[in-house]
């Protein structure tokens, strides 16, 4: 059965940065795109940007301003998300999700990330 | 690329039917058939509950059902269940090749 398991809680002082992972399993992992999606305390839910596991080609949202960086291990059938320059306001639980454009169907489990000094 | 706007709220006794609405422009909903929903209770991860519009996934009960009219996304929840109550988002594919979610809408059963 397909699987993402996400990597454990983070917390971060401001300015650093953050990398995530997601473990996927039960599929082939270069046949779906990724992508990564994130919820702020009582927010609504924020798609960050997403990868073609198969070429790598990413798109980011603009509201992240260059800080994101999402890459991929084929070999390892594994997702990363890579967040800099953190402040506060990115405390949130950051999710991998799998599909193209019509919907997600498989989500990771969260992964919770605090900025504090 | 601004939230889609969804209601903030929306509720129905057991057995009744709501709608939720998830309006967003031409430059996403209007022009793609790439709408989905999700369901997400507390504390937990989002759900999938409506693909491009108004298909279901496997195991998602015939009670869900979604629409599309313009720039405006419908899901339509009937004969209503106390398991039904969370929160719902809507997402939608845009002409930059990013997605967009709604604000997302708390459904409560009575």
């Amino acid at each position: 059965q397909v699987q993402l398991v996400q990597s454990g809680a983070e917390v971060r002082k401001p300015g650093a940065s953050v990398k995530i992972s997601c473990k996927a399993s039960g599929y082939t992992f270069s046949n779906f795109a990724m992508h990564w999606v994130r919820q702020a305390p009582g927010q609504r839910l924020e798609w960050m940007g997403w990868i073609n596991a198969g070429n790598g080609n990413t798109k980011y949202s603009e509201n992240f301003q260059g800080r994101v960086t999402i890459t991929r291990d084929t070999s390892a059938s594994t997702l990363y998300v890579d967040l800099s320059g953190l402040r506060s306001e990115d405390t949130a639980v950051y999710y991998c999700a799998r599909g193209w454009t019509g919907g997600w169907s498989y989500w990771g489990q969260g992964t919770p990330v605090t900025v504090s000094s | 690329q601004s939230a889609l706007t969804q209601p903030p709220s929306v509720s129905g006794s057991p057995g009744q039917s709501v709608t939720i609405s998830c309006t967003g422009t031409s430059s996403d909903v209007g022009t793609y058939n790439r709408v989905s929903w999700y369901q997400q209770p507390p504390g937990s991860a989002p759900k999938l509950m409506i693909y491009e519009v108004s298909n279901r996934p496997s195991g998602v009960p015939d009670r869900f059902s979604g629409s599309k009219s313009g720039n405006t996304a419908s899901l339509t929840i009937s004969g209503l269940q106390a398991e039904d109550e969370a929160e719902y988002y809507c997402s939608s594919y845009t002409s930059s090749a990013t997605f967009v979610f709604g604000g997302g809408t708390k459904l409560t059963v009575l």
